[in-house]
């Protein structure tokens, strides 16, 4: 069964102390990996794909990275508006699968 | 204005009555998507539709029902609402013509059944 699982569930870092949040898939045959941010009680808000091991994307304090088995969304010294729910999914029969999420806490 | 927008915001509703769930979009895609989230459970997908034409059920479609009023609406049913529905409801849309399967949300639905 095709699954993704992520970790750590729940993160608290002080403001920055940098980290790193993983997600593994066992996906066959990956047609792209999706990064999401959910604030509380909101939608999910598309970061991003990526969609080959070895690629790299940026978006302010957040970098994230693919290989072949797992993707990581690295964080670059943290502030506390970076708190949220950081989701990832990948696309299985042209619908997404979602990992449970990863809730960070960012401490000022 | 969003792109994706879902009525109402919030709903309480007692056991064994019959809501409706509803979600518009102006980007002009063609798939839409209802997923309920839990803690703990994640995102679950209810329903999707590639097309006007096309629903199809996802993993969690028992009690629910849908219908695809037109390529921008997309109406989530609850039949006969019981208390386990209790949820934050999501819609989403994607775009098959560009090739990728990234969706974007709405702003969701919070349903409490009483």
């Amino acid at each position: 069964e095709d699954q993704v699982t992520q970790s750590p569930e729940a993160l608290r870092l002080q403001e920055g102390e940098s980290s790193s949040l993983n997600c593994s898939y066992t996906v066959s045959g990956l047609r792209g990996l999706f990064w999401y941010r959910q604030d509380p009680g909101k939608g999910p808000e598309f970061l991003f794909t990526l969609y080959s091991a070895g690629e790299e994307k940026e978006k302010e304090r957040l970098k994230a990275t693919l290989t072949k088995k797992e993707s990581f969304l690295h964080i670059t010294a943290p502030k506390p508006e970076d708190s949220a729910t950081y989701l990832c999914a990948v696309p299985v029969s042209e619908k997404l699968v979602f990992g449970k999420g990863m809730k960070l806490t960012v401490n000022p | 204005d969003a792109d994706v927008t879902q009525t109402p915001r919030n709903r309480i509703t007692k056991t064994g009555k019959r809501i409706m769930l509803e979600c518009s979009q102006t980007k002009g895609h063609d798939r839409m998507y209802w997923y309920r989230q839990d803690p703990g459970l994640g995102l679950r997908l209810i329903y999707y539709s590639f097309d006007v034409k096309d629903i199809n059920k996802g993993e969690i479609s028992d009690g629910y029902s849908v219908s695809r009023q037109a390529q921008a609406k997309f109406s989530l049913s609850l039949e006969s609402a019981i208390p386990n529905q209790t949820a934050l409801y999501f819609c989403a849309t994607s775009d098959r013509q560009i090739g990728t399967d990234t969706q974007y949300f709405g702003p969701g639905t919070r349903l409490t059944v009483l």
